[in-house]
């Protein structure tokens, strides 16, 4: 079974703080993504990777960065959060050489911001 | 611009009927479409694919239709129970080498005892 595990399931933290969500994924997959996920709006991608230390831009990367030093660790950064970025955080995992890339999710981080 | 619509009205059913969900989109030519189950605080998980040369794909007592004429997508539950209620959520890939599919914003699903 495929694993995609990320660090906390809630965090609180104050306005201005950085902030690390941890995502890993054991399958040895390629591509890895974060989203967020808000109330009427759906999943919306921040940022994704499909190789070691690549990183491509999603819909909404402001605010936000990422880094990936090892295939199966993706971390998303907070520069400095703010209370706009209280939300539901999910990373995801998918094979680069299926052809029709069904991803795999962790559980998700709820943050919230103060 | 691309778009994809979910009803954003929860579905309410009784146990024992067929649940359809509805995936409508405009401005997409996809390769393929997914649906995936979210359960309250959780993250999705992936339930069923069809390829746009298939018209219908069955895995147990769920149900996938796609018309690419329509442009839409039905995802039937056939008798169903409490436990299916959820959020289910479609996505569309382009497919060739695109390895993002793009999410709608899902349906809630609520099965009655």
């Amino acid at each position: 079974d495929v694993k995609v595990t990320q660090s906390s399931r809630y965090l609180v933290k104050r306005t201005g703080e950085k902030v690390f969500l941890e995502c890993v994924q054991d399958m040895d997959h390629e591509n890895m993504f974060w989203y967020r996920q808000d109330p009427g709006l759906g999943l919306r991608l921040i940022y994704f990777s499909y190789d070691v230390k690549m990183k491509e831009k999603g819909d909404i990367p402001e605010g936000y960065s990422v880094s990936r030093e090892k295939k199966e660790r993706f971390s998303l950064i907070l520069e400095s959060a703010s209370t706009n970025q209280t939300s539901m955080y999910l990373c995801a995992s998918s094979d680069g050489q299926g052809a029709y890339n069904e991803q795999f999710f962790g559980p998700g981080t709820r943050l919230t911001v103060l | 611009s691309q778009k994809i619509e979910q009803n954003s009205e929860a579905l309410n059913i009784q146990e024992g009927k067929t649940a359809t969900l509805t995936c409508n989109y405009t401005n997409y030519s996809p390769a393929y479409l997914q649906w995936y189950r979210q359960d309250p605080g959780r993250g999705p998980v992936f339930l069923l694919l069809i390829r746009e040369n298939e018209k219908e794909k069955r895995k147990e007592r769920l149900k996938v239709t796609f018309d690419t004429t329509l442009k839409q997508s039905l995802f039937h539950i056939t008798a169903s129970q409490p436990a299916d209620s959820a959020t289910y959520l479609c996505a569309l890939g382009r497919g060739g080498g695109s390895y993002i599919p793009t999410f709608g914003r899902g349906t809630s699903l609520i099965v009655h005892p």
